[in-house]
């Protein structure tokens, strides 16, 4: 297997512009997480989808960051306007289901906005 | 809630001998699942080993061995035998395993360097 895909590896955007990554899951994995890794706050949790419906998405910072997944191979998170605070290691996961112990964890999308 | 809380923001281990990165964690659920991830300094997040709350025995993965104490409520990793390879930043994370949900909360990490 593949393992997780993020797109792109590395993104460098200019303040107010929107900004789209992407994941794809291991194929058969019911659970999608977007982390997101900074050394202020280490890692967090933005949102997670269980077949493809959001379940929790406390973590979302705020209205600008938006996260779909419209089928069980593809998920964006989306982040309109962009700010310079946004930059981080913004990271894909995904686990089969409940009862399994690990989330595979994508290479992540390095995001700085200037 | 859970929290997860890693006190070492640095250690550092000769080649060959064990190190030993501390974790302690909160949390109100009474069962619970306790991890530990390994990120090299290429980035990605590398999943080491498992620890069940209610599992009898501690986890062992090859070197690495999970010394979990419920009642300190610690998880600690054990690294024997360190490889200059297992220079890495490393966290601890947990997450309830009742009440539904399947969120993992992270520790700080600690940054394993391993010297000649």
């Amino acid at each position: 297997d593949a393992g997780v895909i993020q797109s792109p590896r590395h993104e460098v955007t200019e303040m107010g512009q929107e900004v789209t990554l992407r994941c794809k899951p291991i194929s058969g994995h019911d659970y999608l997480f977007w982390y997101r890794q900074t050394m202020m706050r280490g890692l967090e949790l933005l949102i997670y989808f269980n077949n493809n419906v959001p379940i929790d998405d406390s973590g979302m910072p705020e209205d600008r960051f938006s996260a779909k997944m419209p089928n069980a191979s593809f998920s964006t998170l989306k982040i309109q306007p962009s700010e310079p605070r946004d930059s981080a290691v913004y990271f894909c996961a995904s686990s089969p289901d409940t009862s399994s112990y690990e989330q595979y964890f994508g290479p992540g999308t390095r995001l700085t906005v200037t | 809630a859970q929290k997860i809380t890693q006190t070492q923001p640095g250690m550092f281990v000769q080649e060959k001998e064990a190190v030993t990165l501390d974790c302690t964690y909160d949390t109100s659920d009474p069962s619970y699942g306790l991890f530990w991830y390994k990120q090299p300094s290429s980035g990605e997040m590398i999943f080491l080993i498992y620890q069940g709350s209610y599992d009898q025995q501690n986890a062992t993965e090859g070197r690495y061995s999970l010394n979990f104490q419920k009642a300190r409520k610690s998880a600690n990793l054990v690294i024997s035998a360190s490889q200059l390879g297992d220079s890495a930043m490393y966290f601890c994370a947990m997450r309830g395993l009742t009440g539904g949900g399947n969120k993992l909360t992270f520790g700080t990490g600690t940054q394993l360097k391993v010297e000649l």
